[in-house]
């Protein structure tokens, strides 16, 4: 039971252009959520977390918005660069200070010249 | 060091051979995890350490796998009688209890058995 999802594989945009990341949860328990960003041959990076208390954090040109009621988060990049592209994976935890982590598949972000 | 070190980065392991795989966590921190990535899946959590205590080893896989932090910082995990279907990337990650929670990670051990 795959309790965080991320729907879309696969994400093209446009240099400059805003990217847009889905993470959908099933586990209403889920009380922190981290985004992060992973190159080829590389471990995980992080990216930016909002805590359940929040429907929204931003980090220069990262913002992460949180619909408890929808268990949905997303991660808007503006303006894209093509740095960004990686692969995303979502992530969330319960408990704070219990530090395990659930990862969503993951979507690979291509930002196009 | 600076960051989450793993070693070997690449292993390459006969099926039935033991294998053992190093991190070394980010000086001071107290927590650390191993996670396994197959490939196109987002990395699964097998389990973790808060100082030498192993806390959680609900994600190991079977009783081949073993893990340990003897001293509170090194840990190795081993894998007994390796299979196929232990062909991974293993992950090790450390934090510190910090407001952000924010865990880091270390580039990871390529694991191919054949």
């Amino acid at each position: 039971d795959q309790q965080v999802k991320q729907n879309s594989p696969s994400l093209s945009v446009q240099e400059g252009r805003i990217s847009i990341l889905n993470c959908d949860y099933t586990n209403s328990m889920f009380d922190y959520f981290l985004w992060y960003k992973k190159y080829p041959a590389e471990g995980p990076t992080f990216l930016i977390s909002i805590s359940s208390i929040k429907d929204k954090n931003e980090d220069g040109r990262f913002t992460v918005f949180l619909n408890k009621s929808a268990k949905h988060l997303s991660l808007h990049i503006v303006p894209s660069q093509p740095g960004d592209s990686a692969v995303y994976f979502c992530a969330a935890t319960f408990n704070f200070g219990n530090e395990k982590l659930t990862f969503g598949t993951g979507t690979r972000l291509t930002i196009i010249p | 060091g600076a960051g989450v070190s793993q070693s070997p980065r690449y292993k390459v392991a006969k099926r039935g051979q033991d294998v053992a795989l190093r991190c070394d966590p980010i000086s001071g921190h107290v927590s650390l995890f191993w996670y396994q990535q197959a490939l196109g899946q987002g990395p699964e959590f097998l389990t973790y350490f808060q100082n030498e205590a192993q806390l959680d080893k609900s994600g190991l896989p079977s009783d081949r796998f073993f893990a340990e932090r003897p001293e509170g910082s090194v840990s190795t995990l081993k894998i007994q009688r390796t299979q196929q279907e232990d062909s991974a990337v293993y992950l090790c990650a450390s934090s510190s209890y910090r407001v952000e929670n924010t865990i880091y990670f270390g580039e990871g051990s390529w694991l191919t058995v054949v």
